[in-house]
């Protein structure tokens, strides 16, 4: 069955980096997009970036552009996100989800999700 | 960007009762290759977001018959039939045809 695992979340201090990864399995994972969304305490949620199936393009939100980076490792079946000059407003449960497969919407899919992890920055 | 506005924000519903959700979008979701890209998802407490319905109407695996999703170009509605205590959690729906790709601000169904 397909799982999607997070990890790599915890407290970080304003300014500083930290990197999230997404072990996935069940699935051809070199043959699917993927997303990573976030969801601040008590709030919505919210689209992060989304990669293709072979890395090729890669979507930011504006309000992370230029200090995350989403990539992938399909020998691996994982997926990242390298996230810099952490604020304070990036706390939240990171979640990653599936997108589409190859020939589909791009910035589609989202059946199947992981359980998140936590981001907390504080000082 | 595409501005997703969801409402009611609560919507108290009693058991076997049908909950009818609304979501309209601030420009036409139809994207060039002729689909509409709006799905809709359940977030119980506690847990990550499942999604119900994509592509306008279409029900995911194992998604109960009660749950269903209608609509076109910029208003759409989900709507559950026989409502159930299970039910409870916050509903989104999302589009996926424009970057950035953009949730409504969610609406909490709780039973009365």
């Amino acid at each position: 069955q397909v799982q999607l695992v997070e990890s790599g979340g915890g407290v970080v201090q304003p300014g500083r980096s930290l990197r999230l990864s997404c072990a996935a399995s069940g699935f051809t994972f070199s043959n699917y997009g993927m997303h990573w969304v976030r969801q601040a305490p008590g709030k919505g949620l919210e689209s992060v970036a989304v990669i293709w199936y072979d890395g090729t393009n890669r979507y930011y939100v504006d309000s992370v552009k230029g200090r995350f980076t989403i990539s992938r490792e399909n020998s691996k079946n994982t997926l990242y996100l390298q996230m810099n000059s952490l604020r304070a407003e990036d706390t939240a449960v990171y979640y990653c989800a599936r997108g589409e497969i190859l020939t589909g919407n791009p910035f589609g899919g989202f059946d199947y999700w992981g359980q998140g992890t936590l981001v907390t920055v504080s000082s | 960007d595409v501005v997703m506005t969801q409402s009611p924000l609560s919507l108290p519903v009693t058991v076997g009762q049908t909950a009818s959700i609304s979501c309209r979008a601030s420009q036409s979701l139809v994207h060039s290759d002729g689909n509409t890209y709006l799905n809709w998802f359940q977030q119980r407490p506690g847990q990550s977001p499942r999604r119900l319905i994509y592509k306008v109407a279409n029900r995911d695996s194992g998604v109960p018959d009660r749950f269903s999703g209608s609509g076109s170009g910029t208003d759409f509605t989900l709507k559950i039939t026989r409502v159930e205590a299970e039910d409870v959690g916050v509903y989104y729906c999302l589009q996926d045809t424009h970057w950035p790709l953009t949730f409504g601000g969610g609406t909490k169904v709780e039973i009365k």
